[in-house]
């Protein structure tokens, strides 16, 4: 079973818009840490924001927030204020283990498209 | 500057010949990871290692192999290259234990095509 599901293959965007970029998570563990990275064209790996299992509030990083809902293991990324840098793709990741002793699984993807 | 360096960033072989690509990182990290992109599949982890002389396999490990001998390198070795390990492939690192994150420092990456 997969443990990060990314369920939006692409999604398009307008400049200056929000968008929410969605991740389901499956893990047994009390202990884990969420991550998403961003890889442009170039192809490099951008951390862009982190949410430990136990933190209370949800982490902001600038224009990136994420949407927290432990309850229903979902871990969906909000940028506001789109910009056409933000094309790109991103990923979704879990460290189980507190608070990083384990392997660190990503998901599929989803391609961000910005346009003006 | 702290990074990730892989080496070479870009290969062409053919099948069954043995091929090493390195991994080397300056941040004292404690876990270093390899990973394979393939489109549609995102990033599938080949082998880890959580410290010096310890390595465990991913989800994708055969026909791959790598040593952990020194904490600082983490080579990846195709002993027998096959077509289907054409991809993209990363290294990334990162600290361990209660006062970290955890979050991965990645590589640029090596893109390796087997003929």
């Amino acid at each position: 079973a997969q443990k990060i599901t990314q369920t939006q293959p692409g999604m398009f965007v307008q400049e200056k818009e929000a968008v929410t970029l969605d991740c389901t998570y499956d893990t047994s563990d009390p202990s884990y840490g969420l991550f998403w990275y961003k890889q442009p064209s170039s192809g490099e790996m951008i951390f862009l924001i982190y949410q430990g299992s136990y933190d209370q509030q949800n982490a902001t990083e600038g224009r990136y927030s994420l949407n927290f809902q432990k309850a229903r293991k979902s871990a969906n990324l909000v940028i506001s204020a789109s910009q056409l840098g933000d094309s790109a793709m991103y990923f979704c990741a879990m460290r189980e283990g507190y608070p990083s002793d384990g392997a660190l699984i990503f998901g599929k993807g989803t391609t961000l498209s910005v346009s003006s | 500057e702290a990074q990730v360096t892989q080496n070479p960033r870009y290969l062409i072989t053919v099948t069954g010949k043995k091929l090493t690509v390195t991994c080397s990182q300056n941040m004292n990290h404690e876990y270093m990871s390899w990973y394979r992109q393939d489109p549609g599949l995102g990033l599938r982890q080949i082998y880890y290692s959580m410290n010096v002389e310890v390595t465990d396999k991913g989800d994708v490990p055969e026909g791959y192999k790598v040593s952990r001998k020194e904490k600082r390198n983490f080579p990846l070795i195709l002993e027998s290259p096959s077509p289907n390990q054409t991809s993209l492939y990363f290294c990334a690192s990162s600290l361990l234990g209660a006062s970290n994150t955890g979050e991965l420092f990645f590589g640029e990456g090596s893109r390796l095509t087997v003929l």
